[in-house]
């Protein structure tokens, strides 16, 4: 069966740090693949995606994030963190045979210190 | 344009009560999404909806858990009768027609359901 991995459950960094936050995932096909943030309080909102093309995608708010296809991993990336960071982000995977079916992971917890 | 709507935002019931949350989509959005998201945990996929022709419910307890889309536009997913377990957050989503590749989600707010 299909899944994702989020290895860091609670990330805490200081105002100004990088962000590298890890997701693997287990499918041997074409995937689409997803990064969603949720804000406290807010619904959940997608960061970046990356369907087809260049491997480095760029999102809102400065962060990216960059398919490895021998790795099976999207890891989220932003250069340098602000308070307003702090919130919950999942990565999440779509079976290119199954176009609308998207796969969460367990979120990690970004908690940025001013 | 609006997001996708959801009511009630918080519900608390007892066990072996019934509850039932509702979901309006983004307009012209052919796609709806019921999913399930326990603490600590991600969303999980309860249900899809094409229009109003179930597309995916294999991990809806449907011994307990029903839904529908009468019209291909609102939602309503039931629960009946609840337990401890089903304490979480029902978040609804949405998207236009998924060609493949194009499946980009919209979610709404959610509804807190606690089960006492």
């Amino acid at each position: 069966a299909q899944s994702v991995s989020q290895h860091n459950h609670h990330v805490i960094l200081s105002e100004a740090a990088s962000l590298e936050l890890g997701c693997n995932y287990s499918y041997g096909g074409t995937v689409n693949l997803f990064w969603y943030v949720q804000y406290p309080g807010q619904h959940l909102q997608l960061l970046l995606k990356y369907f087809s093309g260049d491997p480095l995608v760029k999102g809102i708010k400065g962060f990216e994030a960059e398919f490895i296809k021998s790795k099976f991993s999207f890891n989220l990336r932003k250069p340098s963190v602000q308070w307003s960071d702090t919130a919950e982000y999942f990565c999440a995977v779509s079976p290119y045979s199954s176009a609308s079916k998207i796969i969460f992971g367990s979120g990690t917890r970004l908690s940025i210190r001013p | 344009e609006a997001g996708v709507a959801q009511s009630p935002r918080y519900k608390i019931i007892e066990k072996r009560q019934s509850v039932a949350f509702w979901c309006n989509p983004i307009s012209g959005h052919a796609t709806l999404y019921w999913y399930q998201q326990i603490l600590g945990q991600g969303p999980k996929l309860l249900i899809q909806f094409q229009n109003n022709g179930v597309v995916d419910d294999s991990q809806l307890p449907k011994d307990r858990f029903s839904a529908e889309r009468l019209k291909g536009v609102d939602s309503t997913l039931k629960i009946q009768p609840a337990k401890l377990e089903d304490s979480a957050v029902y978040l609804c989503a949405s998207s236009s027609f998924p060609g493949a590749g194009d499946n980009e989600q919209f979610f709404g707010p959610g509804t807190r359901l606690t089960v006492l």
